[in-house]
C-alpha cells in the first residue's frame, strides 16, 4: 500500500531532550515536507526537500533540523525541544502532476513538550 | 507573495442541506489549487484539485469546486451533506513557478442532525 509512515504517533517529552520523528514513504516521491498544525493557525511548513541531499526552510524552521540522506526517509529532529513546539506534526510526500505537487500525508505525530 | 484565506473557521449545517466553504487566494501568477480534507484523528487527504482546463472540478464523494480567476476564488460546494462529511477542510495553493504550497487555516464543517 502506498503510504507515508511517521513514528512515533504520540510522544511526551521534557524541555531540552533531543528527539527525532521519523518519516518514510514507499512511493519513490522526490518531494517531501514537514508541517505543524496548531489550532487557528492551520498547517505551516517547517522544512521541505526536493530530492536527496537537498533541503530548504519553510515558514517556521526555527528549532528544527532535517536530513535527506535517502529518497524514502525525511526525519525531523528537535535538538532541544521547548514547550512552544508542542504541536501535531505531519510529514508529506509529493507526486508531481503536470508541475503541481499533489501531497500524500502521514497520519500525524502528536508531540507534547513539558 | 501568495496567500490563502478561508473566510470561515467553522460552518454548521444541517444534514442533507447544501454547503459552501469559501477560499480566496492572492497571487500574481498562474496557480494550482487544492482542497484537502482531514477527518477526525486522521491525516489530510486530497479531496480535489484544479490544475488546468475545466474550471469546475469534482470529487468522488459529491463535492465540487469552481476556479474563478477574476475573483481569485476556489469555493468548495456540496448540494447535500451527510454526517460522514464532518471534518476540517483545507484550501491550498501552489504557484506554477514554485514548489511551495500554502495552506489556508482550515474550515471545520459541523453536520447537525
Amino acid at each position: 500500500e502506498a503510504q507515508v509512515t511517521q513514528n512515533p504517533r504520540y510522544l511526551i517529552t521534557v524541555t531540552g531532550k533531543k528527539l527525532t520523528v521519523t518519516c518514510s514513504q514507499n512511493m519513490n516521491h522526490e518531494y517531501m515536507s514537514w508541517y505543524r498544525q496548531d489550532p487557528g493557525l492551520g498547517l505551516r511548513q517547517i522544512y521541505y526537500s526536493m530530492n536527496v541531499e537537498v533541503t530548504d526552510k519553510g515558514d517556521v524552521p526555527e528549532g528544527y533540523k532535517v536530513s535527506r540522506k535517502e529518497k524514502r526517509n525525511f526525519p525531523l529532529i528537535l535538538e532541544s525541544p521547548s514547550p512552544n513546539q508542542t504541536s501535531l506534526y505531519f510529514c508529506a510526500s509529493s507526486l508531481t502532476v503536470g508541475g503541481a505537487n499533489v501531497l500524500t500525508f502521514g497520519a500525524g505525530s502528536r508531540l507534547t513538550v513539558l | 507573495a501568495q496567500s490563502v484565506t478561508q473566510l470561515d473557521s467553522q460552518v454548521p449545517v444541517f444534514e442533507e442541506a447544501p454547503v459552501e466553504l469559501r477560499c480566496n487566494y492572492s497571487s500574481s501568477v498562474s496557480v494550482y489549487l487544492f482542497w484537502y480534507v482531514q477527518y477526525p484523528n486522521q491525516g489530510l487527504q486530497l479531496l480535489l484539485k484544479y490544475l488546468s482546463g475545466s474550471t469546475l472540478v469534482e470529487s468522488i464523494n459529491g463535492f465540487e469546486a469552481e476556479f474563478n480567476k477574476s475573483q481569485t476564488s476556489f469555493h468548495l460546494r456540496k448540494p447535500s451533506v451527510h454526517i460522514s462529511d464532518t471534518a476540517e477542510y483545507f484550501c491550498a495553493v501552489q504557484e506554477n513557478r514554485d514548489d511551495k504550497i500554502i495552506f489556508g487555516k482550515g474550515t471545520r464543517l459541523h453536520i447537525l442532525p
